[in-house]
């Protein structure tokens, strides 16, 4: 059964601060992964995905996220942090065609001044 | 080009009553899946519906069901609603061609 980790239930970080988000994930077939974020009362949005190629992925806003295939991990990463990233980030793995896409249960990440 | 609409936003039932919630797909999008979203969770996929038909489905009960119209558009009928059915529900939807899943902004289900 696939499954998806993500330890760290809330993170609170400075505005300008670098940011890692983790996620580990468990997948029988080769994964298609992705970061999803989702700010209060919205939908969730696509920060970037990974099929294949290289193992570094850039997305929007500035993250980008690195596959690492022994470690099952799938970690999402931010050089420096707006306060308006604030909002909660979803890892998540599935199929191409996104069937039965699996989410971790989310990080709520905080931004201080 | 309108996203991925859903209707309606909020809506509160009683216990054993029926709903159906409602989701157009984002413009060229032929395939619509359905979450559900409870308090403090991650999403969890209920079933997907590709050409009218539910091609796959996730660990949801009977209760749960859906349709897929002609013109892509989708609905999620729960029935016997349960007190732990309230959460938010999310649709989402893709093609073959592209690589990307939008959401739409969800429905909000309470049930008391």
């Amino acid at each position: 059964a696939q499954s998806v980790t993500q330890p760290d239930i809330h993170i609170t970080v400075s505005e300008g601060a670098s940011l890692e988000l983790r996620c580990n994930y468990s997948y029988g077939a080769t994964p298609y992964l992705f970061w999803y974020v989702q700010s209060p009362g919205q939908g969730l949005q696509l920060l970037l995905k990974y099929f294949s190629g290289d193992t570094l992925v850039q997305g929007i806003k500035g993250f980008e996220a690195e596959f690492k295939r022994s470690q099952s991990s799938f970690n999402l990463r931010k050089p420096s942090v707006h306060w308006s990233d604030a909002a909660e980030y979803f890892c998540a793995v599935g199929p191409r065609g996104y069937q039965k896409v699996t989410f971790g249960t989310g990080t709520k990440l905080q931004v201080i001044p | 080009d309108a996203g991925v609409t859903q209707s309606p936003t909020h809506l509160i039932k009683t216990r054993g009553q029926q709903v159906t919630l409602r989701c157009s797909p984002k413009s060229g999008h032929d395939t619509v899946s359905w979450y559900q979203q409870a308090l403090g969770q991650g999403p969890q996929f209920i079933f997907q519906y590709y050409e009218e038909e539910e091609r796959q489905r996730g660990n949801f009960p009977d209760r749960f069901s859906g349709h897929q119209f002609p013109n892509y558009s989708s609905e999620l009928n729960v029935n016997a609603l349960l007190l732990g059915d309230s959460a938010l529900y999310l649709c989402a939807s893709s093609n073959g061609q592209s690589d990307e899943q939008y959401f739409g902004p969800g429905t909000r289900l309470t049930v008391t």
